[in-house]
C-alpha cells in the first residue's frame, strides 16, 4: 500500500496571506489527523476528521480549518497567516475504529511565513 | 486530553551504548505508544503497549510501562548511528477520544 502522502512539501508565505495544505491517507483509512509542530511547542494536535466529519479538535484559533472529502483525502486551510505559523504540518492516518490503532504519519509540509 | 511528558529532553551517547527515555502522563490509559521521528520527517511507529501489560520488547528496543507510577520507559540497546532522531510517546487515556497526543520529544543522537 502507499503511505500517506502531503502536499505540498514546502511552501513559503507571507504574512496576511492564506494556505491550503493537502493530505491523502494511506487506502482504507478513514481517519485524518493534523498536528502543527514547532521547534517551541512540539507537536500539537490540530483536529480530527473521520468519515468526513470533524471528530475531535485541539487548541487552535477559528483561522485554522479542515474537511475531508469523501474518498478520505483531507485538506487543512489557514487564512490570515501570522509569522507564529511557521511550522512542520504532519497529517496521520488510521482506521479510526480502535482506539489502540497506529497512527500513519506523512512527510509533511513545511510552511515558512515571511 | 492526556499529552505525555518525555524526559531528558535530550540525549547524547557513543554508538554501541544503551539509550533509556522515560515517559510520564497524568490520568489512566488504555495504552501507550512510542513513535520515532527522523529530522524533520513524519513519525514513525516503534512499539504499543497495553495498560495490563509490564514490558514489551522489539528487536533492540524495550518498554517497560508502571501504571502506578504514570511512567513508561523506552530502552534501546547497542545503539547504532542511524537511531538518532526524536522519541515520543504516546498515552491514550482511558475513556478519552482515539488521537495520541504527543509531548516534545526526547532528541537522541548516536556518535559513530
Amino acid at each position: 500500500k502507499a503511505g500517506v502522502t502531503q502536499t505540498p512539501r514546502y511552501l513559503i508565505k507571507t504574512r496576511g496571506q492564506q494556505v491550503t495544505l493537502s493530505c491523502s491517507p494511506i487506502s482504507g483509512h478513514r481517519s485524518v489527523s493534523w498536528y502543527q509542530q514547532t521547534p517551541g511547542q512540539g507537536l500539537q494536535f490540530l483536529f480530527e476528521y473521520f468519515s468526513e466529519t470533524q471528530r475531535n479538535k485541539g487548541n487552535f484559533p477559528g483561522r485554522f480549518s479542515g474537511r475531508q472529502f469523501s474518498n478520505s483525502r483531507s485538506e487543512m486551510n489557514v487564512s490570515t497567516l501570522e509569522l507564529g505559523d511557521s511550522a512542520l504540518y504532519l497529517c496521520a492516518s488510521s482506521l479510526g475504529q480502535f482506539k489502540s490503532e497506529t497512527q500513519y504519519f506523512g512527510p509533511g509540509t513545511r510552511l515558512l511565513v515571511l | 486530553s492526556q499529552q505525555g511528558e518525555e524526559d531528558p529532553q535530550a540525549l547524547s551517547i557513543q554508538e554501541g551504548e544503551n539509550a533509556t527515555m522515560n515517559c510520564s502522563y497524568k490520568t489512566s490509559i488504555n495504552n501507550l505508544q512510542w513513535y520515532r521521528q527522523n529530522s524533520g520527517r513524519g513519525l514513525v511507529h516503534l512499539i504499543l503497549i497495553r495498560s495490563n501489560e509490564r514490558e514489551k520488547h522489539s528487536g533492540r528496543l524495550r518498554v517497560t510501562l508502571d501504571t502506578s507510577k504514570k511512567s513508561s520507559s523506552l530502552l534501546i540497546t547497542a545503539s547504532r548511528a542511524a537511531d538518532t532522531a526524536s522519541y515520543f510517546c504516546a498515552p491514550q487515556a482511558s475513556g478519552g477520544s482515539y488521537i495520541p497526543t504527543f509531548g516534545r520529544g526526547t532528541s537522541l543522537i548516536v556518535h559513530p
